[in-house]
């Protein structure tokens, strides 16, 4: 593994069930954040992690659960799937919360039916 | 008002012309900003960071103005690969390591 990796690259889910997007990092970095891309309104935060075993809430965070058991994944839940979910999933690491660059892995996009 | 914004485009341009995009932000907090690209449907890579000085990689300008809160990126000889979404980027003071993002600004370069 080399950066960054996400999975899976895209799925579509039946409305109501629970379904977890994974993230991979091999970088060390400590910080991870996951993000939800739609039309017109850009790449919005939804859950981040300043270090393995805490998490915190970003702009978007209703329907979402996130934990950082260790440094290198990131998953991200959704506990019961709805529509308004349809997205492109993009998780990011960063080194620091300094102001780093964040390297993003390459996204998963979802359809929730 | 959003927070970061952006002129959609798309910017249809000719190979070899020079473009220049522009970006507001509301948040005189700001600290940090940012030009990512994006290409059709692949994850946002980082252009360039934006510092008070200005700065020059390349073909590529980016500068600050804080008085007006506007951050510029400047492309010059383009090429029909430059053709993707550009990305302006932003954290606050006190945020950690946030981005704030805008929607972007699609550029078209053609022969």
């Amino acid at each position: 593994i080399a950066g960054i990796t996400q999975a899976p690259t895209s799925q579509i889910l039946a409305a109501g069930r629970r379904m977890t997007l994974r993230c991979t990092q091999d970088m060390r970095h400590n910080a991870m954040y996951w993000y939800r891309q739609d039309l017109g309104l850009g790449l919005r935060l939804i859950h981040y992690s300043n270090t393995a075993g805490t998490t915190g809430k970003g702009e978007v965070p209703d329907g979402y659960s996130v934990s950082r058991a260790n440094t290198d994944d990131f998953p991200l839940t959704l506990a019961s799937a709805v529509p308004s979910q349809t997205s492109v999933y993009f998780c990011a690491s960063s080194d620091s919360t300094g102001g780093d660059t964040q390297y993003f892995g390459p996204g998963t996009r979802l359809t929730v039916l | 008002r959003k927070e970061v914004e952006q002129d959609p485009g798309p910017f249809n341009v000719p190979e070899g012309a020079t473009v220049a995009f522009n970006c507001t932000y509301s948040n005189s907090a700001s600290q940090s900003f940012f030009w990512y690209r994006q290409d059709c449907r692949k994850e946002p890579k980082l252009l360039m960071s934006v510092y008070s000085s200005g700065n020059e990689d390349g073909r590529f300008t980016a500068q600050l103005n804080r008085a007006s809160q506007y951050i510029s990126l400047l492309i010059r000889d383009s090429k029909l690969s430059d053709s993707a979404t550009y990305l302006c980027v932003v954290t606050v003071t006190g945020g950690g390591n946030k981005l704030t993002f805008g929607t972007g600004t699609q550029l078209k370069v053609e022969l």
